[in-house]
């Protein structure tokens, strides 16, 4: 079935460490984005890709990267940088930057 | 920057009742989305709208894009158990940032069988 996979579905982090999250789609979009997702909070722009080889700064980049070295895939890497990273992380693309956005199942990050 | 308030933020609701929320910005946008999110899992589209005035239905669920082209309403009608979730309202303006999508902080939704 077509849909967008991320994965894992739980991720603990450690002081000072790297974590990387993985976002493929199997959709053939063109977009893909990441988003922050705090409790009773809506969602929030991380990342975005319009095309493969491209990407931006959404609201709140600090102390996260991307990649989109293929148009399948955008990983997300939240870096040792950002000091509050416990959040629910969602990850959408779609088939060009402007329209309607499909999301996957997301990622739990928590700090050990 | 761009803000979108999404109003009530919860509501308690009998089976069969109907149920209206709404969502307000504070600047025009071009496109509104309305998404269900259920516990651990990613948003779900419900109804897109790209015209002012634009009524859209989906099963139970009416959406409309209002007149003004900053605000939007969601009603869903006949609820029952399966409608339980946080209902999020997202909005796009026009050109550059502004074409990113904007999120409402949601409406929790609770159904009493």
């Amino acid at each position: 079935d077509g849909g967008i996979t991320q994965s894992p579905k739980y991720l603990f982090r450690k002081e000072g460490q790297n974590v990387t999250l993985s976002c493929e789609q199997n959709l053939n979009h063109d977009a893909m984005y990441w988003y922050r997702q705090d409790p009773g909070q809506g969602l929030r722009l991380i990342y975005y890709s319009q095309i493969v080889n491209d990407f931006q700064k959404g609201d709140i980049a600090e102390g996260y990267s991307v990649s989109r070295e293929k148009k399948e895939s955008f990983p997300l890497t939240v870096t040792s940088a950002q000091k509050n990273p416990t959040a629910f992380y969602l990850c959408a693309s779609s088939s060009v930057f402007n329209q309607p956005q499909h999301f996957g199942d997301g990622t739990r990050l928590s700090i050990l | 920057g761009q803000q979108l308030n999404q109003s009530p933020q919860s509501m308690f609701i009998q089976e069969g009742e109907d149920v209206s929320m709404n969502c307000t910005s504070s600047s025009i946008f071009n496109t509104w989305l309305w998404y269900k999110q259920e516990p651990g899992e990613g948003p779900v589209l419900l109804i897109a709208l790209y015209k002012a005035g634009e009524l859209t239905s989906n099963g139970r669920l009416t959406a409309q894009f209002g007149i003004t082209r900053k605000d939007s309403f969601l009603n869903i009608s006949a609820s029952i158990p399966s409608d339980v979730g946080i209902y999020f309202c997202a909005g796009r303006g026009y050109g550059g940032s502004q074409g990113n999508l904007i999120f409402g902080k949601g409406t929790k939704l609770s159904v009493k069988p």
